[in-house]
Formats: structure tokens, sequence, C-alpha cells
């Protein structure tokens, strides 16, 4: 699998800055996907945008998608220690509604608010 | 989303042995789960995907007869990493993926293998 670039690879900002990470990814994709993971832990889905949508908000989450560049950020607003984790892009390449492919993962940004 | 559970969190086993990893999908019928690995502080690579009733598809660079996968029935797949050895130690975690409460995919809460 063409597994996607991140960056940065690690960001450390105050409690209440914004935070922006961005993801890059090699073919053409259905849709991105941005999840988060706590140390060792497993994974927690934050939030989904398909191809053909350019913006996506939920909560304090907002995420672009640039289909002609093969990019997506991913930015938190008015971070808290809580958003301490590492943060991964996912895209899926095929969805022909007759069955699933894997995801394909960034490298991950991790990210760490200092209170 | 779904509901998957993964079983166990962690394990250690001793070198040679084999370690039986559980994915169950608790409130949704799966025809189709996935395995990641995961090494430390990297991320996640697609292993396999395990298919209900028949064989698993391996993704390349990744041993069939290492890493054993059943999925007897839609809410069960297993991953068994035979005669483990010390390189095999990571994250290992399972995914469902789910189409009819729209589309998503949901992840156990993995399992860390440690091989001595």
């Amino acid at each position: 699998s063409q597994q996607g670039e991140e960056d940065p690879q690690a960001l450390s900002i105050q409690e209440g800055e914004n935070a922006t990470m961005n993801c890059s990814y090699k073919t053409s994709i259905n849709n991105l996907q941005w999840y988060r993971q706590n140390s060792g832990r497993g994974l927690v889905h934050l939030i989904l945008i398909r191809s053909n949508e350019r913006e996506k908000h939920s909560g304090r989450l907002r995420v672009t998608l640039d289909t002609s560049k093969k990019s997506s950020s991913l930015l938190i607003t008015a971070s808290r220690a809580a958003d301490t984790a590492s943060y991964f892009c996912a895209t899926d390449f095929q969805y022909s509604g007759g069955g699933a492919d894997g995801l394909t993962f960034g490298k991950g940004t991790h990210l760490i608010i200092q209170p | 989303g779904a509901v998957v559970s993964q079983h166990p969190s962690w394990v250690i086993c001793k070198s040679g042995t084999s370690v039986k990893i559980e994915c169950r999908s608790l409130d949704f019928q799966a025809t189709t789960m996935f395995w990641y690995r995961q090494f430390p502080k990297q991320s996640l690579m697609l292993m396999a995907t395990s298919n209900e009733g028949s064989k698993a598809t391996y993704e390349q660079g990744v041993e069939k007869d290492k890493f054993l996968i059943n999925h007897a029935s839609l809410t069960l797949s297993t991953l068994t990493v035979t005669s483990a050895h010390p390189e095999d130690s990571s994250f290992y975690i399972c995914s469902v993926s789910y189409r009819d409460r729209g589309y998503g995919y949901t992840f156990g809460s993995g399992t860390r293998l440690t091989v001595v």
C-alpha cells in the first residue's frame, strides 16, 4: 500500500493555541479520514471527508481536502491538554459498494499540548 | 458506528509459541474485518483482510503461514501469530467496516504482543 506522509511528525504547542497537521497521499481516493490515537491505545475516528468535499467541520475540528494537490489538513482550534495524542490520516482507495478495502494510514503527527 | 471488542489487550509469550488474538463485532454482522500492525512510534500497516467464510487476503510481505486468520462467523475473526519471535512484538489492531449505518470503520482497542 502507498503510505502517505504527514507533517509535522511532532508538534508541541501551548494550550489554547490552534494546531494544524497536514497529510499528503499518492493515489486517487474515495474519502479521507482522520483518527486520533492515545499512547498505546486503539484508534478513535474523528472525521471523514469525501473526495467531492473541500471542507468539513466537527466541533473544534476543521478538515480540508485538496484533491488536486492530494493533500488534507486537520485544524484543532483552542487546543486542550486532552488533545495530546497522535493523529493519523487514512485513505480509502476503493469503495465499490460491493466490498471494503483496508485503509492506508499516514505516518502520523504526535501532538503535545503544553498546559 | 459498530462496536468492536478485541481480546486480549496485552499478552506476553515465549519465543516459539503461538498466540491467538480475537476480534468481535458486537452489534454488527461483519463480513469483512481488517488486521493492522503497528510498531512503536510508527503508523498502522494493513496486514490482511479477513473475509467471513473464505480465505483471508494478505498484503504483500505478510506471511500467511505465520499470521493465521480465521473468520468463521459474522461476528468473530481471529489472528494467530504462530511460532512467535521477538520481532513479532507489536501492537495488533482489528477493524470492522460497516455500511448500513452510513460509512466508516471501527477499530478494536488493540493487542500489545511482547515476545520474550
